[in-house]
């Protein structure tokens, strides 16, 4: 069975100090993945997704970047963070080609910048 | 672009009550939709989902009617219960190769006994 692993779960991080959040699937090959940020008692906004390795599209402009290095990993990171970066992160993968099938989600990372 | 509108929150409801959530939808062309429940802490799951006009989607007694006459993907409910307390997403996802998903802004669901 398809399973992913997102980490950390919690990270409290000073301004201006680097990011990187990783996320792995385990159980199925080359799916679309997906970073997505919840800001508190808001909706998802969709921040990058992939198609395949190196293959990065970015949703909006902002203090973040995502990579790809290999099919099933998936890295969220920033330089610099902002206090405007705080929220939850959530990873989530779809099989590819297959739109009518639902997204499965990581269990999230709450970022605090401070 | 595609979009999604979900009643506002939060709801309060008793043990045993009905519950409707109303979501409608913007979309080019036919879309699939979802239903994603969120409990504290976590990620999000699928709850149901339907892929055609006319398709009902059900799961631990939710139920919600892909209506493309009125663009609308209403979840249901006869009889919640206090572990029903959750955030619910309505959602439908992009027919193209990234099958991104478009996400409505959250409904906060609390049952009391």
């Amino acid at each position: 069975s398809q399973t992913i692993h997102q980490w950390p779960a919690t990270l409290v991080q000073p301004v201006g100090s680097p990011l990187s959040l990783e996320c792995t699937v385990e159980g199925t090959s080359n799916p679309n993945l997906y970073w997505y940020r919840q800001a508190a008692g808001r909706g998802l906004q969709l921040l990058f997704y992939s198609v395949g390795i190196g293959q990065i599209s970015s949703e909006v402009p902002q203090n973040l970047s995502a990579s790809r290095p290999q099919d099933r990993q998936f890295i969220l990171s920033s330089k610099k963070l902002l206090l405007s970066d705080s929220g939850f992160y959530l990873c989530a993968w779809r099989s590819q080609g297959w739109t009518n099938t639902e997204a499965f989600f990581g269990q999230g990372t709450r970022l605090t910048v401070v | 672009g595609n979009s999604v509108t979900q009643m506002e929150g939060p709801v309060t409801l008793s043990e045993e009550a009905f519950l409707t959530i109303n979501c409608t939808y913007t979309a080019t062309g036919y879309p699939s939709l979802f239903w994603y429940v969120q409990y504290p802490g976590e990620g999000l799951q699928l709850l149901l989902k339907a892929t055609k006009a006319d398709d009902k989607g059900s799961n631990k007694g939710f139920e919600a009617t892909y209506r493309k006459e009125t663009t609308s993907f209403h979840l249901e409910k006869g009889s919640v219960q206090v572990s029903d307390s959750a955030v619910y997403f309505c959602a439908l996802s992009d027919r193209t190769n990234a099958g991104k998903s478009t996400f409505g802004d959250g409904t906060t669901l609390t049952v009391k006994p």
